[in-house]
């Protein structure tokens, strides 16, 4: 079955530090990958997603990833987190063909301490 | 303009009671999605609607659980004979349509059974 791996489970940084979270996935056809963020008391939300074209997506707040299909992984990137990032964050990918379902990694509760 | 909602926020019942979970999708958005988290855990899909058919049931965890939409609106989640293993959050999405859409989650249901 298809799945999504996120490695980290809890990250703790200081604020300034760089920030990387795994993401790796499991179906061998095309797909669509996503970062959602939840933040304290928030709803979740999109950070950003790649469906085609650069490998390399911004989104919002400074994130970045990297779509590489040879590994089959999407990981999240941030040069310097602010206590702000403080925030539960899930990789997922949709399925060519898939309906458009989302399957979720377990998701990395990140903690930044100022 | 509004975001998804759901009602009710919090559901605290007792084993073997049913529940039903309501979600309002953004206007205008044809595709809606029912996850449920359960603690510790990433989402996990649990029904899709394109309109008010479901063409993927297959999250669905057991008979006990239901759902339906009318038309391009509300769509209620009911779950029979409540079951301790059933305590999570149930979040709704929607999205403009099938495809490559990005779907907008709601603030989620938190069900406890007792």
């Amino acid at each position: 079955a298809q799945s999504v791996s996120q490695h980290n489970h809890h990250v703790i940084l200081s604020e300034a530090a760089s920030l990387e979270l795994g993401c790796n996935y499991s179906y061998g056809g095309t797909v669509n990958l996503f970062w959602y963020v939840q933040y304290p008391g928030q709803h979740l939300q999109l950070l950003l997603k790649y469906f085609s074209g650069d490998p390399l997506v911004k989104g919002i707040k400074g994130f970045e990833a990297e779509f590489i299909k040879s590994k089959f992984s999407f990981n999240l990137r941030k040069p310097s987190v602010q206590w702000s990032d403080t925030a539960e964050y899930f990789c997922a990918v949709t399925l060519s063909g898939g309906y458009n379902k989302l399957i979720f990694g377990a998701g990395t509760r990140l903690a930044v301490h100022p | 303009g509004a975001g998804v909602s759901q009602s009710p926020s919090n559901k605290v019942t007792e084993k073997g009671k049913d529940v039903e979970l309501r979600c309002d999708p953004i206007s205008g958005h044809t595709a809606l999605y029912w996850y449920r988290q359960r603690l510790g855990q990433g989402l996990e899909f649990l029904i899709y609607f394109q309109g008010n058919s479901a063409p993927d049931k297959s999250g669905l965890p057991s008979d006990r659980f239901s759902a339906e939409r009318t038309g391009e609106s509300v769509s209620t989640l009911t779950i029979q004979r409540t079951q301790q293993e059933d305590s999570a959050v149930y979040l709704c999405a929607s999205s403009l349509a099938l495809g490559s859409e990005t779907q907008y989650f709601g603030p989620g249901t938190r069900l406890l059974v007792l």
